[in-house]
């Protein structure tokens, strides 16, 4: 069957480090992968998108990677922050398979809280 | 600003009730979508509209119905035959590139 998973349902860390967040998925071949934060009882807000032949994405702190051949994508904060508390999720965009674009695979997300 | 808005912000139904969420949205994009997110859950894709007049059914469309007679406008209706409808509804439209603008959300609750 078609999967998407993030490993962690949670990640705790200390201020300063480097959170990485995984995802991995089984049976697709998305021609992107994109992720978003979500604060409690808000919308997700997107924040990166990476396109399968890219290796690597950059923004500011934030650092995505793709890994087509081990299905996988990691993303990273650097020097993280209090602020960067939310839940991130991860969603697989399978245009080449004909689907609606915008027509999005969401993993369950990764809820990383960050401690002074 | 442009930006998506649901409404109401906390909703609650009682058995056999109809309620619709609304969605409205000024930044004039075509695409618009219906997910629901379910506590621990992935958001999953209920309805979604590529142009005015015409929507197709996501994953999980059954026990709703949805209309876009207006750009701006997308609204769902969570039906009776929904049994199981608690859940944060939540309202997207599509920005060039392919990414999703969302809306704040609807928390619907069972009374």
């Amino acid at each position: 069957s078609q999967k998407i998973e993030q490993n962690s349902e949670a990640l705790n860390i200390q201020e300063g480090k480097t959170a990485t967040l995984t995802c991995n998925y089984t049976n697709y071949s998305p021609a992107y992968l994109q992720w978003y934060r979500q604060d409690p009882g808000r919308g997700p807000v997107f924040l990166l998108l990476i396109r399968e032949n890219e290796k690597e994405k950059r923004k500011e702190r934030l650092k995505v990677t793709f890994d087509t051949t081990l299905k996988q994508s990691l993303f990273h904060i650097t020097a993280s922050q209090p602020a960067d508390s939310a839940t991130y999720l991860c969603a697989l965009d399978l245009m080449n398979y004909g689907g609606s674009q915008g027509n999005l695979i969401f993993g369950k997300g990764t809820k990383l809280s960050v401690k002074p | 600003d442009g930006g998506i808005t649901q409404s109401p912000k906390y909703l609650f139904r009682k058995e056999g009730q109809n309620v619709t969420l609304s969605c409205e949205q000024n930044l004039n994009h075509d695409a618009m979508y219906w997910y629901r997110q379910d506590p621990g859950q992935g958001l999953r894709l209920i309805y979604y509209s590529q142009i005015v007049n015409d929507f197709q059914k996501g994953d999980i469309a059954e026990g709703y119905s949805v209309s876009r007679e207006k750009k701006e406008s997308f609204p769902l209706t969570v039906t009776s035959a929904q049994k199981n409808p608690t859940a944060f509804y939540l309202c997207a439209s599509l920005r060039r590139g392919g990414k999703l603008f969302f809306g704040s959300g609807t928390q619907l609750s069972v009374l």
